[in-house]
């Protein structure tokens, strides 16, 4: 069964540094993996999605990695501010069963002004 | 209408209590699927449709839980003798296609607490 692990839980860091968000899988054997923010009482919004043969995205100030042979993934934000402040979810679709989300437990973040 | 759309937004339930959640996809999308995310967790897979066919119900985590979707539109996600550990954030989502490359919409979740 795909395991995803997200670290830190929570960062906390002030407006203009740059965030690092850290996810691994066990499986390899992947199809893709999305990174999605979640905002208090609200749905998961997605944004980035790296397919299995790419090795990264860049979305404005978003930027994800993807090494599938060693199961990482790494979601920098470059020069945050107090509007970043959410959960980060990474998920995966194994080539299995393509049609399922498997999500880590995220990290929270808080960007002080 | 615009995106997902799940009611009620917020269930407070008895254990014991039969519970009905609604979710309303973006018409014309295919896949729908239900995720269970408990406090501090991601979601986890409960169930998929394609159109009105229940594709994979492995996730669904005891036969207290049902899902349907007869129409291939709106679905409902129904659990019978609510326990405390039901008590999570179910969300629904749904997708234009029937494969990995679905971009899915994720609705605003149902909060349910069971006392």
């Amino acid at each position: 069964k795909q395991e995803v692990t997200q670290i830190p839980a929570a960062l906390s860091v002030p407006e203009g540094e740059n965030l690092v968000l850290n996810c691994s899988f066990t499986d390899s054997a992947i199809y893709n993996l999305q990174w999605f923010r979640q905002d208090p009482g609200k749905g998961l919004t997605s944004l980035l999605l790296i397919q299995s043969s790419q090795r990264e995205q860049t979305s404005g100030r978003l930027n994800a990695s993807l090494d599938k042979s060693s199961g990482r993934s790494t979601l920098y934000i470059a020069a945050s501010q107090p509007g970043d402040s959410a959960t980060y979810l990474c998920a995966v679709r194994d080539r299995s069963n393509d049609y399922k989300l498997s999500f880590g437990a995220g990290t929270t973040v808080t960007v002080r002004a | 209408g615009a995106g997902v759309s799940q009611s009620p937004r917020y269930k407070v339930a008895k254990r014991g209590q039969d519970v009905a959640l609604r979710c309303d996809p973006i018409s014309g999308h295919v896949s729908l699927f239900w995720y269970q995310q408990a406090l501090g967790q991601g979601p986890e897979f409960l169930t998929y449709f394609q159109n009105e066919a229940q594709l994979d119900k492995s996730g669904l985590p005891s036969d207290r839980f049902f899902a349907e979707r007869p129409e291939g539109s709106v679905s409902t996600l129904k659990i019978q003798r609510t326990q405390q550990e039901d008590s999570a954030v179910y969300l629904c989502a749904s997708g234009l296609l029937a494969s990995g490359a679905n971009v899915l919409t994720f609705g605003a979740g149902s909060r349910l607490t069971v006392l």
